[in-house]
């Protein structure tokens, strides 16, 4: 039973470029959410996603950042015109319906050039 | 009303000693008190967990210890291992909202 997956493992973009994070949840989990790592910081809530859904989007930066989880397909956290401040971990976690517990996946790591 | 306090930040404990991490927390919401471990590079594991309906929570050399009157809980880690070497974070949820908040962090260094 395959964990929550990431990919890119690794992410470089040059100031101003689109940065595409992917996220594939445990098989038969339906919520998914992302996390940001700033360097020596802890894990700061972003967004979190349903199906089709963004059921709470509070953490997220107002803009040029955007999250979807489509019917089909692993949810994607875009990031539109990065900035070096945007330099971080990024991580996904999945839970199945009416578990407390979330599974979080080995992350991505965006450097901006 | 969101934060959760941890300390210390860093901790370095002897093998076969107890290794101590605190947290504190401002919102009464909070349900469910889970501990994470982090190792460099790699994603956050769920350790363990605990409610405030009980007062200790124990597997295997983790402990959890809750304080709910204070508004406090810590992790025990006994007989530490060189193994244990990790980043902890504990974390609140609330019933009603399904995010975690997380503590800052407390990097552990168990030497041999």
């Amino acid at each position: 039973n395959a964990g929550v997956m990431q990919n890119p493992r690794h992410l470089v973009r040059r100031r101003g470029q689109e940065a595409r994070l992917r996220c594939s949840p445990m098989k038969g989990h339906s919520h998914v959410y992302w996390y940001r790592q700033l360097p020596e910081e802890g894990l700061k809530f972003m967004v979190y996603l349903q199906k089709e859904n963004i059921i709470d989007e509070s953490g997220m930066p107002k803009e040029r950042f955007s999250a979807e989880f489509p019917k089909e397909g692993p949810s994607i956290l875009r990031i539109q015109q990065v900035v070096r401040g945007d330099s971080a971990a990024y991580f996904c976690a999945s839970s199945p319906t009416g578990a407390r517990g979330k599974f979080f996946g080995p992350g991505t790591r965006l450097t901006v050039l | 009303q969101q934060q959760v306090k941890q300390s210390p930040q860093s901790l370095i404990v002897q093998k076969g000693g107890i290794s101590i991490i605190n947290c504190a927390y401002e919102n009464t919401a909070f349900d469910y008190f889970p501990w994470y471990q982090q190792f460099p590079g790699k994603g956050p594991a769920l350790l363990i967990a605990i409610r405030p309906d009980v007062s200790e929570k124990k597997e295997g050399r983790f402990t959890i210890s809750f304080n709910k009157s204070a508004k406090q809980f810590s992790l025990h880690i006994m007989d530490s291992q060189p193994g244990d070497s990790a980043t902890y974070f504990c974390a609140g949820q609330e019933a009603s909202g399904s995010r975690l908040t997380f503590g800052e962090g407390t990097q552990l260094t168990v030497n041999p």
